[in-house]
């Protein structure tokens, strides 16, 4: 069965150094894999897509890579801050039957200690 | 409104009892979600909906729970006979044809007594 594992429920890291999550599936072959932001309470909020044929794609201080050999993506928050303490999601797209439907991991709880 | 809307945004009822949830997507997205989040688990994928396609059911976990979506807008899960493994916060997610990435609200707490 598909399976999506997040490297860990909680990272926790000092200001300033760069933070990075860790996403494996198994089971499937997805078409693009996106990452998402939860706060306590709230919805989770988009922040990127990466596709099957991109190794990386950058936005501000964050950082995506997707490695379809390893079926593993990695998500850095460089210069990290107080601010991006939140619960990281990832998503990869379901396969087959052509609809591009979202799986979810659970999440890494990250806290940046000032 | 700019965003997704979802209401209610608490809803506290006991065993037994049905609940409707209702969520208004943002104007234009044609696909339209349902996840279920309990404490401290991560997103559990209910249904989905897509224009005038029939909806992917597969995720609902009983036949006690139903969407529906009328006029290709809002949409509304039901839960009958509510039970209190249903207690969590149901989400509610919208996105556009042109786009992948989807668009939540902020939920809907429902906690069965």
């Amino acid at each position: 069965s598909q399976k999506i594992e997040q490297n860990s429920e909680a990272l926790n890291i000092q200001e300033g150094k760069t933070a990075t999550l860790t996403c494996n599936y198994t089971n499937y072959s997805p078409a693009y894999l996106q990452w998402y932001r939860q706060d306590p309470g709230r919805g989770p909020v988009f922040l990127l897509l990466i596709r099957e044929n991109e190794k990386e794609k950058r936005k501000e201080r964050l950082k995506v890579t997707f490695d379809t050999t390893l079926k593993q993506s990695l998500f850095h928050i460089t210069a990290s801050q107080p601010a991006d303490s939140a619960t990281y999601l990832c998503a990869p797209s379901r396969a087959g039957a052509g609809s591009y439907q979202l799986t979810f991991g659970k999440g890494t709880k990250l806290s940046v200690i000032p | 409104g700019a965003g997704v809307s979802q209401s209610p945004s608490n809803k506290v009822t006991e065993k037994g009892k049905d609940v409707e949830l209702r969520c208004d997507p943002i104007s234009g997205h044609t696909a339209l979600y349902w996840y279920r989040q309990s404490l401290g688990q991560g997103l559990e994928f209910l249904i989905y909906f897509q224009g005038n396609s029939a909806p992917d059911k597969s995720g609902l976990p009983s036949d006690r729970f139903s969407a529906e979506r009328t006029g290709g807008s809002v949409s509304t899960l039901t839960i009958q006979r509510t039970q209190q493994e249903d207690s969590a916060v149901y989400l509610c997610a919208s996105s556009s044809p042109m786009a992948g990435e989807l668009f939540f609200g902020e939920g809907s707490r429902l906690t069965v007594l």
